[in-house]
């Protein structure tokens, strides 16, 4: 029930298309959803995140849809950049719990094409 | 205004020798995470800290791992009698409080066991 589940692996995109990373969870007690950046040999660097009182959360070319009844989530990058060719990482964490520990899906590598 | 610091960055241990790995949170930051990212996964968390206490660490194995939180200096991971399967990043994230979700993450260190 603590797992969250992440797709695809990896994904491949042409320079300026969407690239579209989808996460899904168990636990009805996650109310806060971050994506991470990492770059090879960097720490995670949060992205964008989104709390489940609101559906899409927009930041300039990232952009988080939530489904709080499918209880599924999923990053958005518009006009892709070479730049953007990292691993992706979706999380999830219980606001109201003891701790804010947060449970990662297991990443999806982006490269994108020139 | 440093972000999380973690050191030393690469970390080369025998199988059996004791491994400790530093982190400085930001500054103002009193809650301290550990999460570990085995090759080819996504970040596991560890141990979740506050000064001096330790708050959730129901993700730190039993035995041979330990952290702490000092009053003052660094937050230590400490591993103790390692084996292969310790070969691994180490991260450390920090945040403002519990309620602030944001968490920070340091650069990581990269456990290497001969």
């Amino acid at each position: 029930q603590q797992q969250v589940k992440q797709s695809p692996q990896s994904l491949i995109v042409q320079k300026g298309g969407i690239s579209i990373i989808n996460c899904a969870y168990e636990n009805t007690a996650f109310d806060y959803f971050p994506w991470y950046q990492q770059f090879p040999g960097k720490g995670p660097a949060l992205l964008i995140a989104i709390r489940p009182d609101v559906s899409e959360k927009k930041e300039g070319r990232f952009t988080i849809s939530f489904n709080k009844s499918a209880k599924q989530f999923s990053l958005h990058i518009m006009d892709s950049q070479p730049g953007d060719s990292a691993t992706y990482f979706c999380a999830a964490s219980n606001y109201g719990g003891a701790t804010n520990k947060l449970i990662f899906g297991t990443g999806t590598l982006l490269a994108v094409q020139p | 205004n440093a972000g999380v610091m973690q050191n030393p960055r690469h970390l080369v241990r025998r199988r059996g020798q004791e491994a400790r790995l530093r982190c400085s949170p930001m500054k103002g930051h009193s809650h301290v995470y550990w999460y570990r990212q085995l090759p080819e996964e996504g970040l596991k968390f560890m141990v979740y800290l506050q000064k001096e206490n330790i708050i959730d660490e129901s993700g730190m194995p039993k035995e041979r791992f330990s952290a702490e939180f000092p009053k003052e200096g660094p937050s230590i991971l400490r591993i103790q009698q390692v084996v292969r399967g310790d070969s691994a990043a180490y991260f450390c994230a920090s945040s403002l409080d519990r309620v602030a979700n944001e968490q920070f993450f340091g650069p990581g260190t990269r456990l290497t066991v001969l």
